[in-house]
């Protein structure tokens, strides 16, 4: 099992929608969450990171962590062809202090 | 946020030469950095940790003699591909940590082409 997940995509979505963004994590002693958007080419960007149970909201960015499901998303409204990237779900894991990754999920804002 | 500065940014080398990356933390001091690198649609790959004034961390099946790294400094930390091969070919990406904020910056990355 790898210790992040992410659905790999493209997900798709009209412009102005909700795109909801997914990642699950196996270790249950995990206490940081990072989201971070990564054009192709360039390097990651941070969006969000939320520590504690329940939503954060930044702008159009909300993050929703339960560590009871170990389960962490990211929620963009009113999405823009410009949100087109690949967004990375990061996990500092229990014993390190480097972000272990997910793999991604290519999000497709369509005008 | 903060910001951390990498560069070069892309380089095209000779097999067998070698290639310094540097990556400074420009508004934090970054006691620790960290190495990333990232083959063409995949994540990134944690490749070493990089303590200052000690000796850096390698993950498994990074080769500590290939891959030299040096943080001499709370704000500089270099990389140093030795005797670059083809497969050596890849993104490579540093992040500064501001243990304050418990959060990672990325540089802009380097993007290495091995001939």
């Amino acid at each position: 099992q790898k210790e992040v997940e992410q659905n790999s995509g493209p997900l798709s979505v009209p412009e102005g929608a909700i795109a909801s963004l997914n990642c699950t994590y196996s270790d249950r002693g995990s206490q940081s969450f990072f989201w971070y958007r990564q054009y192709s080419g360039k390097s990651p960007e941070l969006i969000m990171f939320i520590y504690s149970n329940g939503d954060k909201e930044d702008g159009r960015f909300t993050a929703q962590l339960n560590k009871a499901s170990q389960y962490v998303s990211l929620l963009i409204r009113d999405s823009q062809p410009s949100d087109s990237a690949t967004y990375l779900c990061a996990v500092i894991v229990t014993g390190r202090r480097a972000l272990t990754f997910g793999s991604g999920t290519r999000l497709q804002v369509q005008p | 946020g903060a910001v951390v500065s990498q560069h070069p940014s892309w380089v095209i080398c000779k097999s067998g030469t070698s290639v310094k990356i540097e990556c400074r933390s420009l508004d934090f001091q970054a006691t620790t950095m960290f190495w990333y690198r990232q083959f063409p649609k995949q994540s990134l790959m944690l490749m070493a940790t990089s303590n200052e004034g000690s000796k850096a961390t390698y993950e498994q099946g990074v080769e500590k003699d290939k891959f030299l790294i040096n943080h001499a400094s709370l704000t500089l930390s270099t990389l140093t591909v030795t005797s670059a091969h083809p497969e050596d070919s890849s993104f490579y990406i540093c992040s500064g940590a501001d243990l304050a904020k418990n959060i990672q910056y990325f540089g802009a990355g380097t993007r290495l082409s091995v001939l």
